[in-house]
């Protein structure tokens, strides 16, 4: 199956600082990568669609200035969390399709964000 | 509007014995229906799939799916249980028009019982 990378899986920041997870397809090209957000025991939630070359499209309540989303390639997509608070401690997991003509979703390793 | 439910929020089983997660979906049209597995701290793994055709899915690790459409349902089952199933299982629809994103149910946390 396809591989898409994630990194870091594990980071640990202080309150104030950004912090920037890579989410990278080893095999395939992407034109749109998918950001989630999963609280503990609960579902994953979007946060934003990534489009290669335009700018991303936010969930509504999903502060854009916080959660700058970079997708400069067509195998990578960045999600940057700046200043970031303790409230924002949380797994954040990246996801695309390999083509129009793929139906199944290939998701991240995951990260796990805590800032203190 | 597209929703999926798992009314479950944990399921336990002994090994050896079939199990069931269920999960019912809202979607307009026809809909493609996911569920995928999660381990502690890692990404989501695919299990299987329904888009179109047999409503029997067959899948990894020796799941199987069930896609009702008068039930709007679309249960996981597997007939005998393995310890190393115990995980998050989440169900998922994309619709087909629209945009590409899943929208995921709450998740069932399988425990499977040596």
């Amino acid at each position: 199956g396809a591989v898409v990378s994630q990194h870091p899986s594990r980071v640990i920041c202080k309150s104030g600082t950004s912090v920037k997870i890579e989410c990278r397809s080893l095999d395939f090209q992407a034109t749109t990568m998918f950001w989630y957000r999963q609280f503990p025991k609960k579902s994953l939630m979007l946060m934003a669609t990534s489009n290669e070359g335009s700018k991303a499209t936010y969930e509504q309540g999903v502060e854009k200035d916080k959660f700058l989303i970079n997708h400069a390639s067509l195998t990578l997509s960045t999600l940057t969390v700046t200043s970031a608070h303790p409230e924002d401690s949380s797994f954040y997991i990246c996801s695309m399709y390999r083509g129009l003509v793929d139906t199944e979703a290939f998701f991240g390793q995951g990260t796990r964000l805590t800032v203190v | 509007a597209q929703s999926v439910a798992q009314p479950e929020d944990q399921v336990n089983v002994a090994e050896g014995n079939p199990l069931t997660v269920k999960c019912t979906y809202s979607v307009s049209g026809n809909p493609y229906l996911f569920w995928y597995v999660q381990y502690p701290n890692r990404g989501l793994q695919f299990l299987l799939k329904y888009i179109t055709g047999d409503n029997l899915v067959k899948g990894s690790y020796g799941f199987e799916a069930e896609f009702n459409k008068s039930q709007t349902s679309f249960h996981l089952k597997k007939p005998s249980a393995l310890v190393s199933d115990s995980a998050l299982y989440f169900c998922a629809v994309r619709g087909q028009t629209g945009a590409n994103n899943l929208f995921f149910g709450t998740g069932t946390r399988l425990t499977v019982i040596p």
